[in-house]
C-alpha cells in the first residue's frame, strides 16, 4: 500500500517568504508527527496530532511555525517569514496507535532551502 | 526532557564484519527504543525496535540489546553487506503519544 507522502520534495524560498509543506499520512493512521532534521543531525520533534487535535506543539521553534490537520488526515506545516535557520528537511511520520506504542512510518521529507 | 547520545558518529567496516552502535538515554521513563536506517534522500525507516520489558531482540542479521539499569541500548549488525551502508539512528520514547527523541546518527560504511 501507499506510504507517507510529502510535497513538495524540494522548496527554495527567499528569506521572508511564507511556505506550506504538505503531508499525506498512511490511510487510517490516527497519529501524525512533524520533525525537523538539520544537516548531519537526527530528526527533532516539532508537533503531534491525534486525528485533528494538535496535542503537542512544544517543539515548534517559534510562532512563525504553524501546523494543522483540519480533517484528521492531510496535514500542512506552514512557516511564515522564513529565515535562513529554517533551512532543513521537514519529515512527516504517521502511526496507527494512540495510547499504545506503534511504529512511526516516515515520509521522504521536504528539503527546504531559505536563501 | 529525554536526551539520547549515540556513538560512534562514523563507522567503517569490511564487508562480512560486524558493526556495533551504542546509545544511552537519560530518562528512566523511556520504554520504547526504535532504530532507524536513513538512506540518502529518504526518510528514516524502522529496522528494529525493543521495549523495556525485553533485554534482547533479534531479526536475521540485526540484533538489539537493552540494559535498563545502565540506560544503554545497542544495535548489532552481523555479516555486513554494502547495502547496509547508511545513517543509523537510535531513538527513545516514553510511550503515550509516542514522541520520539533521536540520537545524532551513525554513518556506517561497509567496504566491499
Amino acid at each position: 500500500g501507499a506510504g507517507v507522502s510529502q510535497s513538495p520534495r524540494y522548496k527554495v524560498a527567499k528569506r521572508g517568504q511564507d511556505v506550506a509543506l504538505r503531508c499525506d499520512p498512511i490511510s487510517g493512521h490516527v497519529s501524525l508527527f512533524w520533525y525537523q532534521q538539520a544537516l548531519g543531525q537526527g530528526p527533532e520533534f516539532l508537533t503531534y496530532f491525534q486525528n485533528e487535535a494538535q496535542l503537542d506543539k512544544s517543539g515548534l521553534p517559534s510562532d512563525r511555525f504553524f501546523a494543522e490537520r483540519p480533517e484528521g488526515s492531510v496535514s500542512t506545516l506552514k512557516i511564515q517569514r522564513t529565515q535562513q535557520e529554517d533551512s532543513a528537511v521537514y519529515l512527516c511520520a504517521s502511526s496507527s496507535g494512540t495510547p499504545a506504542l506503534g511504529t512511526q512510518y516516515f515520509g521522504p521529507g521536504t528539503r527546504l532551502l531559505v536563501l | 526532557g529525554e536526551n539520547v547520545e549515540q556513538h560512534p558518529s562514523t563507522l567503517s567496516v569490511q564487508e562480512g564484519d560486524s558493526a556495533v552502535i551504542k546509545c544511552t538515554y537519560s530518562d528512566s521513563a523511556s520504554n520504547y527504543f526504535p532504530w532507524y536506517k536513513q538512506e540518502l534522500g529518504k526518510g528514516p525507516q524502522l529496522i528494529i525496535d525493543i521495549r523495556s520489558n525485553v533485554g534482547e531482540k533479534k531479526d536475521q542479521r540485526i540484533a538489539v540489546t537493552l540494559n535498563k539499569t545502565a540506560k544503554h541500548f545497542s544495535l548489532h549488525i552481523t555479516e555486513t553487506q554494502p547495502e547496509d551502508s547508511a545513517v543509523y539512528f537510535c531513538a527513545a520514547s516514553m510511550g503515550g503519544y509516542q514522541k520520539v527523541t533521536f540520537g545524532i546518527g551513525t554513518k556506517l560504511q561497509v567496504i566491499p
